[in-house]
């Protein structure tokens, strides 16, 4: 199976910052990774597709880049609703696996 | 407006089998598009337990695959997961999903239903 390992684990930002969350996979995942938010009591909801593809409604903010076994994703400028976990997910290969996240609090 | 909702038993005993239902609205199941269950858990994170195409066509996590089934009943717009067997390691909450082919994007969610494994 190929890992998806997260960091940081935790970050501290404040409205108006620009953050930057990074995920490493195992072994290439070509350019299939997502990204997914998640806040408490809630589903997980597509952000970013095949690494750097803007999922229909998400706000331009939002931006991933990378290739092979390094990505990232990018909030340019935090909103007080951006605060909550970020997951990665590699799409490359059965079984699709996901980071452990990343939580971006206050 | 794509909606998925999931449905079942919140409490399951040890050794019995857990059974979701995923209710499809919006849109027809036999138009296409994959159908996916995922799990999360304070222990294990998110974690894909398998597909199913509305032809039929399955593929589980290796992980899951001997004690999981997964069928669809177009009929009634609907998917279902049972997983045999389960232990208290198998409580978390349950998702169903849709993804468009065999990307394993996982584009719509549905709400999740907390399923835990207790006596």
């Amino acid at each position: 199976d190929i890992q998806m390992t997260q960091s940081p684990s935790s970050l501290s930002a404040s409205v108006g910052d620009r953050v930057t969350l990074t995920c490493r996979a195992s072994q290439s995942s070509s350019n299939h990774v997502n990204w997914y938010q998640q806040k408490p009591g809630k589903a997980p909801d597509l952000l970013i597709y095949a690494a750097y593809h803007l999922q229909s409604g998400v706000p331009s903010r939002f931006s991933g880049s990378g290739s092979g076994t390094d990505f990232t994703l990018s909030i340019s400028s935090l909103e007080p609703e951006d605060f909550a976990t970020y997951y990665c997910q590699q799409s490359h290969d059965v079984p699709y696996t996901f980071g452990q996240g990343t939580k971006v609090e206050i | 407006q794509v909606q998925l909702h999931e449905s079942g038993p919140g409490l399951v005993k040890p050794s019995e089998t857990l059974s979701l239902t995923c209710s499809v609205s919006g849109y027809s199941i036999t138009r296409g598009y994959y159908w996916d269950w995922i799990r999360q858990s304070p222990g294990r994170g998110l974690e894909w337990i398998g597909r199913i195409y509305h032809r039929g066509t399955t593929s589980y996590n290796p992980a899951f695959q001997s004690r999981v089934t997964i069928s669809v009943d177009t009929s009634k717009n609907q998917f279902s997961l049972k997983k045999t067997s389960v232990t208290a390691a198998d409580t978390a909450v349950y998702y169903c999903a849709r993804s468009p082919r065999e990307t394993g994007i996982f584009e719509y969610w549905g709400q999740g239903m907390l399923v835990t494994v207790s006596s």
